[in-house]
């Protein structure tokens, strides 16, 4: 089983949609979660850290279930903008590894 | 942006030559990873530095090496280059080892002919 698992999409939602992402994590010893956007041929940026009691960033939600081994990211009202790769990412502890999912892919339409 | 700077921003080599890529971290970060991103894949771990000693390594053969030095800035040499490891090749820095955000450079794109 893979450290980090992301269904790749690509999702295709129109334009004011509500989208949700799920990743999955098969280390029950990882700490700490976070949802970083990617676009095309750019670096990964942070989206937002993943809390365990969920957390709240404009349209964006994220949630932590730690009894799954997963966790989400909403977005509500999408906008065109919102079109990107978002990445899953996992801290593995004790080695202190970040550990990228491979991405999925979302692409807002008009 | 980020902070973190990443040297040069493409580079093209032929197979079997050597390569070493730089990065400069954020102000006041003391960790580094370095990730190699295939096309259409997700970054894959290559290994970490903290306070200039490598502390994490993933899947990778011995000739992916690197350093990181005194101010923390890192570098990464790939030797014997293949066709394969045509990647975008990324740069984080953390503030600190534990459960921290890392901060991105723009990344280096390699390709090998």
């Amino acid at each position: 089983r893979k450290e980090v698992e992301q269904d790749p999409g690509p999702f295709n939602v129109p334009e004011g949609a509500t989208v949700a992402f799920n990743c999955t994590y098969s280390n029950s010893a990882s700490q700490s979660f976070f949802w970083y956007r990617q676009d095309c041929r750019k670096e990964p940026k942070l989206l937002m850290s993943v809390y365990s009691s969920g957390n709240e960033d404009g349209r964006f939600t994220a949630q932590l279930n730690r009894a799954s081994q997963y966790i989400s990211l909403l977005i509500r009202d999408s906008k065109l903008s919102d079109s990107a790769t978002y990445l899953c990412v996992v801290n593995i502890n004790p080695e202190d590894k970040i550990i990228f999912g491979k991405g999925t892919r979302l692409h807002i339409l008009p | 942006e980020t902070g973190v700077t990443q040297s040069p921003t493409h580079l093209i080599k032929t197979r079997g030559q050597q390569v070493t890529l730089r990065c400069s971290s954020q102000s006041g970060h003391n960790t580094v990873s370095w990730y190699q991103q295939a096309l259409g894949q997700g970054p894959q771990f290559i290994f970490q530095y903290y306070r200039e000693e490598e502390n994490g390594r993933g899947n990778f053969p011995p000739r992916f090496s690197g350093l990181q030095f005194p101010n923390y800035s890192s570098e990464l040499n790939v030797n014997a280059l293949e066709l394969d490891d045509s990647a975008l090749y990324l740069c984080a820095s953390r503030r600190d080892r534990g459960n921290t955000e890392a901060f991105f450079g723009q990344g280096t794109r390699l390709t090998v002919v």
